[in-house]
């Protein structure tokens, strides 16, 4: 059965601090792992990562894939309370359903 | 960026009556939807996915005549829940994909569903 997995389930931390959130996934036909981050609403896109060992960076977060030990992590440098955000981790399978498996998430709290 | 609206946003309806969640694509089109359930504190659940003019394809465990799908063009599916029941509450999103061989999901701001 394909799962996803992400550490820790929750996270407190103060603003400024560095945080990283994992993931680690066991899919069949594996394609790429995404992020995302949900507010109140829908998930947001963050990242997608198809290749292992390369960084994809968007300001103050970064993320990494590796397909050989089958996990990820986003990092947060510099945390702001607008960061506070359920995080989900989603791998994606290749072939004709193109399913995403999600991960239950990890909820960070940013403390002024 | 690719937007996906769904309308309604909030809804409450009693016990055994119909509802309709539209998800539409509003600035590309969408050859394959996704609808998800979410419950407090859980992750995103699939329901089901659906292709334009194809009937959609449903996830073990989830009742293909409680959940009607139904994608009748490339900018618009609906999710259909019959005869509703308390247990049905929850937060439903929908997502779509731009072309087929596409892993990026954009998702819907979704509905939230109570049944009383």
């Amino acid at each position: 059965e394909d799962k996803v997995v992400q550490s820790p389930l929750s996270l407190v931390v103060h603003e400024g601090d560095t945080v990283t959130l994992n993931c680690s996934y066991e899919v069949t036909n594996f394609r790429s792992l995404l992020w995302y981050k949900q507010e109140k609403k829908a998930p947001t896109f963050l990242f997608m990562l198809t290749s292992s060992g390369i960084e994809k960076k968007s300001g103050r977060l970064s993320s990494i894939l590796d397909k050989k030990e089958l996990f990820s992590i986003l990092n947060i440098t510099a945390t702001q309370t607008g960061d506070s955000a359920v995080y989900l981790c989603a791998a994606a399978t290749q072939g004709g359903s193109e399913k995403l498996v999600f991960g239950k998430g990890t909820k960070l709290t940013v403390n002024p | 960026g690719a937007v996906v609206s769904q309308h309604p946003s909030r809804v409450i309806c009693k016990s055994g009556t119909s509802v309709k969640i539209e998800c539409r694509s509003l600035d590309f089109q969408a050859t394959t939807m996704f609808w998800y359930r979410q419950f407090p504190k859980q992750s995103l659940m699939l329901m089901a996915t659906s292709n334009e003019g194809s009937k959609a394809t449903y996830e073990q465990g989830v009742e293909k005549d409680k959940f009607l799908i139904n994608h009748a063009s490339l900018t618009l599916s609906t999710l259909t829940v019959t005869s509703a029941h308390p247990e049905d509450s929850s937060f439903y999103i929908c997502s779509a994909i731009i072309g087929r061989g596409k892993n990026e999901q954009y998702f819907g701001p979704g509905t939230r569903l109570t049944v009383t």
